[in-house]
């Protein structure tokens, strides 16, 4: 079963304003770790913002915020004044640390969202 | 020093070539991780080393065998690859398996199987 989804195929935003990515997911395990990461076309992953499961309040680092809604389960990004350099893929990602299936203890991804930033 | 690298950045080889990758981290992380990204897809496990030792293996074929010599290294030896193996394959190493903060990337290396 797909636990991390990203529903936006791509976005577009005008530079300068603000714009939300959306990201859902699924799991039982009450201790876990939410990711964005930003790939540009050079492909390296690029660590951005992490809402532990734990975590009171909603992380933020410079001009990205994490919107944690724990009991929806979503974990959306908000980059405010976007910036031309901001377009790339972005992706959510989740780890589960006593999860029964071993591989969800590392990193699992979403589809992504490729944002597109229009001067 | 907060990266880590791999080598190469670029690889093409034919079916029958043996090729390694290589990926370095000095960070004194304990897990290590290998991903490979097919075009336009997520990022999709395949080895996890957690000190030194493979902790998860998430069915890769055989012809994808993963090593870690030491703490700082890691690397993907690659025998008899097929042309759909062809992607970015991507390095992480994150401070440990159950300690969930901190994982860092590589820039990749991408593979192309002719």
């Amino acid at each position: 079963a797909q636990k991390i989804t990203q529903t936006q195929p791509g976005m577009f935003v005008q530079e300068k304003e603000a714009v939300t990515l959306d990201c859902t997911y699924d799991t039982s395990d009450p201790s876990y770790g939410l990711f964005w990461y930003k790939q540009p076309s050079s492909g390296e992953m690029i660590f951005l913002i992490y809402q532990g499961s734990y975590d009171q309040q909603n992380a933020t680092e410079g001009r990205y915020s994490l919107n944690f809604q724990k009991a929806r389960k979503s974990a959306n990004l908000v980059i405010s004044a976007s910036q031309l350099g901001d377009s790339a893929m972005y992706f959510c990602a989740m780890r589960e640390v006593f999860s029964m299936d071993t591989g969800r203890r590392a990193l699992t991804f979403g589809s992504g969202t490729r944002l597109q930033v229009q001067p | 020093d907060t990266e880590v690298t791999q080598t190469p950045k670029h690889l093409v080889m034919g079916m029958t070539n043996k090729k390694s990758l290589k990926c370095e981290q000095h960070m004194g992380h304990r897990a290590m991780y290998w991903y490979k990204q097919k075009a336009k897809k997520p990022p999709e496990l395949m080895f996890v080393y957690s000190y030194e030792k493979l902790s998860i293996n998430e069915s890769v074929p055989s012809r994808f065998s993963p090593e870690c010599p030491n703490s700082s290294l890691l690397n993907l030896h690659l025998h008899a690859l097929q042309p759909e193996d062809s992607a970015l394959y991507l390095c992480a190493s994150s401070q440990g398996l159950e300690q969930g903060y901190g994982y860092t990337f590589g820039s990749g290396t991408r593979l192309t199987v002719v």
